[in-house]
């Protein structure tokens, strides 16, 4: 399974765009990208989740260049509640095996 | 229920005693995992289950622990001769398909704390 780095933390402030951008260099032709949110004291949430292009919900969107060896998780006009943890996962869909790297603190500030 | 449920939410066992934790999917979901989440780090991939079957226990650390899903809906996760570094908490997600994209639903968790 794809391997994935992504930046440890974030910082921002309430109103602002968050683009949070996770590389998968060796990720396989029938790999999926699929985004999750964590609170404390909560399981991860599915936030998103994308082959190429670009993706939107009413969440976030979800940018995929044409290499697909990156890509990137917009939050529009994040809000004191979008402070959590973001994992960036990549694997084939049919294997269920979902593995989590140790995911972006996103801390929203006032 | 609406979402995955998991009992219970908080177990404090001795350490050397056997703990079960029980994993309710949502109806219909036929894929069910089982993840381990230590502080500050992300899901820890245990075991999934495509209906009764483990589909890939590659995740299981060792012998003391064993999943069960006996009729393709709960899930028990069984710990024998608990350690102290069994210490987390234990996650379960479910999925309606196991094809595709995965969006899989996870419970609250179950912290277990060996002491």
């Amino acid at each position: 399974l794809a391997k994935t780095t992504q930046p440890i933390s974030m910082d921002s402030y309430e109103g602002q765009e968050v683009n949070i951008t996770c590389s998968h260099n060796n990720i396989a032709t029938n790999d999926y990208i699929t985004w999750y949110q964590q609170f404390p004291s909560q399981g991860p949430r599915f936030i998103i989740q994308g082959y190429k292009t670009k993706v939107t919900n009413e969440v976030a969107s979800l940018f995929i260049p044409a290499d697909r060896k990156s890509s990137t998780l917009s939050l529009p006009r994040v809000s004191l509640s979008d402070t959590a943890v973001y994992y960036c996962l990549v694997g084939p869909g049919n294997t269920g095996k979902l593995i989590f790297g140790q995911g972006t603190t996103l801390q929203v500030k006032p | 229920g609406a979402g995955v449920s998991q009992t219970p939410s908080n177990k404090v066992t001795e350490k050397g005693k056997y703990v079960e934790l029980r994993c309710d999917p949502i109806s219909g979901h036929t894929a069910l995992y089982w993840y381990r989440q230590s502080l500050g780090q992300g899901p820890e991939f245990l075991i999934y289950f495509q209906g009764t079957g483990a589909a890939d226990d590659s995740g299981l650390p060792n012998d003391r622990f064993f999943a069960v899903r006996p009729e393709g809906s709960v899930s028990t996760l069984k710990i024998q001769r608990t350690e102290r570094g069994d210490s987390a908490v234990y996650l379960c997600a479910s999925s309606p398909y196991v094809t595709g994209g995965t969006e899989a639903f996870f419970g609250q968790g179950t912290r277990l704390t060996v002491v």
